[in-house]
């Protein structure tokens, strides 16, 4: 299947600084990103939705000046967690979609630990 | 608006026996994808199976296969001689075919699958 890279894997940051987390897709044109968080034991909660080259698309409740998002390419989508806090510790998943079959990809998650 | 139903938030099986997760679904929508996507202790979602809403034929990945029952809106997965590496979170999801859609999918709560050995 088609990879989706994401990286980094884990970041630990102090609260008030802003944490970049990068998504690409390998083998393929991403023409849109997803951008999803994950607590414990629950499932995946879409923050925003990206398509290349125009503003992303944000699902009630998501802050867009916290959570900025940027997909200038095909090939790469951004997270940028602003100002971060403490309850903003999560994990975070990326995922690509491959137009040919229809289908989404998975980055390996980040998780996103704030002191 | 569509939603996915996973009723068994835990399910345990014997290593090389067969289990079936299930999942429900509720659309209007006559064309539409499900798919079951698999979360082992990784975290890295990973895709089992896909199945096309307008085939009527189950879809199949050698150890996995699907029970596709589309008046009743039932999506479920039988997993195979099951092995020790199939633990995970199994999540069932449902994605629309219309474009305004912005091919979101809509996740179920998960099944946490338990391998015995």
């Amino acid at each position: 299947g088609a990879v989706v890279s994401q990286h980094p894997s884990w970041v630990i940051c102090k609260s008030g600084t802003s944490v970049k987390i990068e998504c690409r897709s390998l083998d393929f044109q991403a023409t849109t990103m997803f951008w999803y968080r994950q607590f414990p034991k629950q499932s995946l909660m879409l923050m925003a939705t990206s398509n290349e080259g125009s503003k992303a698309t944000y699902e009630q409740g998501v802050e867009k000046d916290k959570f900025l998002i940027n997909h200038a390419s095909l090939t790469l989508s951004t997270l940028t967690v602003t100002s971060a806090h403490p309850e903003d510790s999560s994990f975070y998943i990326c995922s690509a979609r491959e137009v040919a079959r229809s289908i989404q990809y998975f980055g390996a998650g980040t998780r996103l630990s704030v002191l | 608006a569509q939603t996915v139903t996973q009723s068994q938030p835990e399910m345990s099986v014997q290593e090389a026996e067969t289990v079936t997760l299930s999942c429900t679904y509720d659309t209007s929508e006559s064309d539409y994808y499900l798919f079951w996507y698999k979360q082992p202790p990784s975290r890295q979602m990973i895709l089992v199976i896909r199945q096309e809403a307008y085939k009527q034929q189950n879809a199949t990945e050698n150890r996995f296969s699907v029970n596709f029952q589309k008046a009743a809106k039932s999506f479920s997965l039988k997993i195979s001689d099951s092995q020790l590496g199939d633990a995970a979170m199994y999540f069932c999801a449902y994605r629309s075919s219309f474009m305004d859609s912005n091919y979101q999918l809509i996740w179920g709560a998960g099944t946490k699958l338990i391998i015995k050995p």
